[in-house]
């Protein structure tokens, strides 16, 4: 199959560092995406990753290996509002755009 | 500009009956796709349209359910004799191709079967 695993919930504190992991089938691989979701709200993008490296924007970061199946989304200076669900997708070959969704991760920032 | 819309938010039904969701997706975009997300779960892609292109219905979970796309814009999933399975957040995102493009989200219509 093409499962996408990741955890399922997270703690962190204010003001920490958080890294989300997120691994899936590497065969036919073309493109992962993370989307952040707040309870009750749609999906909003987050970041694209099709190379191998690390793609910052702002607080947030995104890091690909393709050869291991692997990406994580790092969230830097953690704010309360960054508390929500997050959601690791992959595109395939052969399966046009539509995306394969992990379960997400839900997040919780503590004070 | 305006995003994905949804109608309606929130649809409640009887288990046996039928319902219509509708998603207007982005102007311009030329992919729509439709999504499930059940409770605490993720999103389970159901179908994607391309253009003219057919529909990729590789995800309707039975012959329950369906889905048009009319003039290239407006689509419609339809689901008939609903069950309560059928419970659950159906969300609608389009995107401007098929490239690495990014997926914009409807807010989602909640559908709750009794």
């Amino acid at each position: 199959g093409q499962n996408i695993d990741q955890p399922t919930e997270m703690t962190a504190t204010e003001g920490a560092i958080v890294q989300i992991n997120c691994t899936y089938q590497t065969s036919g691989f073309n493109g992962l995406f993370w989307y952040q979701q707040h309870a009750g709200e749609a999906p909003t993008f987050l970041s694209y990753n099709v190379l191998d490296g690390l793609e910052e924007k702002g607080r947030f970061s995104s890091f690909l290996s393709r050869s291991k199946g692997y990406s994580y989304l790092l969230l830097k200076e953690l704010q309360m509002k960054d508390s929500a669900s997050y959601l690791c997708a992959v595109r395939f070959y052969n399966q046009g755009g539509k995306l394969i969704f992990g379960q997400g991760t839900e997040l919780s920032v503590k004070p | 500009g305006a995003g994905v819309s949804q109608s309606p938010s929130n649809k409640v039904t009887e288990k046996g009956k039928d319902v219509e969701l509708r998603c207007d997706p982005i102007s311009g975009h030329t992919a729509l796709y439709w999504y499930r997300q059940s409770l605490g779960q993720g999103l389970e892609f159901l179908i994607y349209f391309q253009g003219n292109s057919a529909p990729d219905k590789s995800g309707l979970p039975s012959d329950r359910f369906s889905a048009e796309r009319t003039g290239g814009s407006v689509s419609t999933l339809t689901i008939q004799r609903t069950q309560q399975e059928d419970s659950a957040v159906y969300l609608c995102a389009s995107s401007s191709g098929q490239g690495d493009y990014e997926q914009y989200f409807g807010p989602g219509t909640r559908l709750t079967v009794t």
